[in-house]
């Protein structure tokens, strides 16, 4: 049973680039998370989705991040106009159901470098 | 609002016992959390607590008072390998199931 899949690992874009970020949660999951996680500090909630839908968006920047989950495919995080403070690594989670009891399962991230 | 601390840095010797704590304060508590991350890798899932006391797990245990806002997680005969960051997080009650991580303990084992 894969576990959750994130690509691209490492990413490297110019300031003013996009960013796409892909994620595919566990066999069976149909909850997934972004978090950030900025060099020696925490993980940093920015979205909670379920299917076709957003439900806590509080983490968000309100400007060039944008988060969705089709209903077929990947959940991606897009990043318009990346600026360096955006350099950081950028962990996906999913759930099976959106209870309060199960624990997150992480991917193994990825990296984004904005030069 | 949501605030977890834990200490920046902690060092002990292999095969000794280290006891990692987390102090919470949140708005509806339901559930907490403790992840181990080693450099450049995902976070992993060690232990839960919603109740008062003790889970023990192995050489990993985690303790919860809720009432004191408080948790720790013990190690207990540390190996090389155990050298990593370990997360507290925290899960409250109108959070719709997302984890509000501190900004972790990192663990240098030495021989």
């Amino acid at each position: 049973n894969a576990g959750v899949m994130q690509n691209p690992r490492h990413l490297v874009r110019r300031r003013g680039q996009e960013a796409r970020l892909r994620c595919s949660p566990m066999k069976g999951h149909s909850h997934v998370y972004w978090y950030r996680q900025l060099p020696e500090e925490g993980l940093k909630f920015m979205v909670y989705l379920q299917k076709e839908n957003i439900i806590d968006e509080s983490g968000m920047p309100k400007e060039r991040f944008s988060a969705e989950f089709p209903k077929e495919g990947p959940s991606i995080l897009r990043i318009q106009q990346v600026v360096r403070g955006d350099s950081a690594a950028y962990f996906c989670a999913s759930s099976p159901v959106g209870t309060n009891t199960g624990e997150l399962f992480f991917g193994e991230g990825s990296r984004l470098t904005v030069l | 609002g949501q605030n977890i601390d834990q200490p920046t840095e902690m060092t002990a010797t292999e095969g000794a016992i280290v006891q990692i704590n987390c102090t919470y304060q949140t708005s509806g508590f339901n559930g907490l959390f403790w992840y181990q991350q080693h450099a450049g890798e995902a976070p992993t899932f060690l232990s839960y607590n919603v109740l008062d006391g003790l889970e023990e797990k192995g050489r990993f245990s985690s303790f919860l008072s809720r009432s004191k806002g408080y948790s720790y997680l013990l190690l207990k005969e540390l190996q090389m390998k155990d050298s990593a960051s370990y997360l507290c997080a925290v899960r409250s009650r109108g959070s719709q199931g997302n984890l509000i991580f501190g900004k972790g303990t990192k663990l240098s084992v030495k021989p």
